[in-house]
């Protein structure tokens, strides 16, 4: 099946940026997706990139995509203690029904 | 905009007993809606995909008659685990979709099994 691959952990300090990487293997990808999950919650929508996009910016965020190497980052500025939480990589194919393959996602740590 | 609930948050029950998980797209029409299901400092896994008014869509290996999957509006899932065990006790959480672009999670219920 398709992988989704993500680094397990990230420690960074209160007010740098933080850079969590993902890579996919599906070349027919259409969109990919980040989201944040917070302990004992569901996952939150933090921004999402279609697959003919290089970069998109949103606040704090921003999302760059490099499609020949399968390569999707996210890049968190001025990155606070409330950002502390598990981010999730997700992959939504061609033809996948809607269908989302999900790293295993990235614990970033913020610390003071 | 873009809220999804779920109902319960969590729930205890006695093995073999039967428990009913309800999702809903509160602000908007959920076409298709996910079940995934997550274990500890895991990713989630999809259990389920279901569409309004049609059968939903198992994943291989997950049992359709242990996991019972209503799909009736399109704002309203439900999944129904029947005659719960141990091995059952999990965090359940549901998605929503409208568009085929994004998919809205809801809050998760926390289910343990006795």
């Amino acid at each position: 099946g398709e992988d989704v691959e993500q680094s397990l952990f990230l420690s960074v300090r209160e007010g740098d940026s933080s850079v969590i990487n993902c890579t996919y293997t599906d070349s027919s990808s259409t969109y990919l997706y980040w989201y944040k999950q917070e302990p004992g919650a569901g996952l939150q929508l933090l921004t999402y990139i279609f697959s003919n996009m290089d970069m998109k910016q949103d606040q704090r965020l921003t999302v760059l995509l490099n499609k020949k190497d399968k390569h999707l980052s996210l890049r968190i500025a001025d990155t606070q203690t409330g950002d502390s939480a598990i981010y999730f990589c997700a992959e939504k194919g061609a033809d996948s029904w809607g269908k989302l393959q999900f790293g295993a996602g990235t614990q970033v740590v913020v610390t003071p | 905009g873009a809220v999804v609930s779920q109902h319960p948050s969590w729930v205890i029950c006695k093995s073999g007993t039967s428990v009913k998980i309800e999702c809903r797209s509160l602000d908007f029409q959920a076409t298709t809606m996910f079940w995934y299901r997550q274990f500890p400092k895991q990713s989630l896994m999809l259990m389920a995909t279901s569409n309004e008014g049609s059968k939903a869509t198992y994943e291989q290996g997950v049992e359709k008659d242990k996991f019972l999957i209503n799909h009736a509006s399109l704002t309203l899932s439900t999944l129904t685990v029947t005659s719960a065990h141990p091995e059952d006790s999990s965090f359940y959480i549901c998605s929503a979709s409208g568009d085929q672009e994004t998919q809205y999670f809801g809050p998760g219920t926390r289910l343990l099994v006795l």
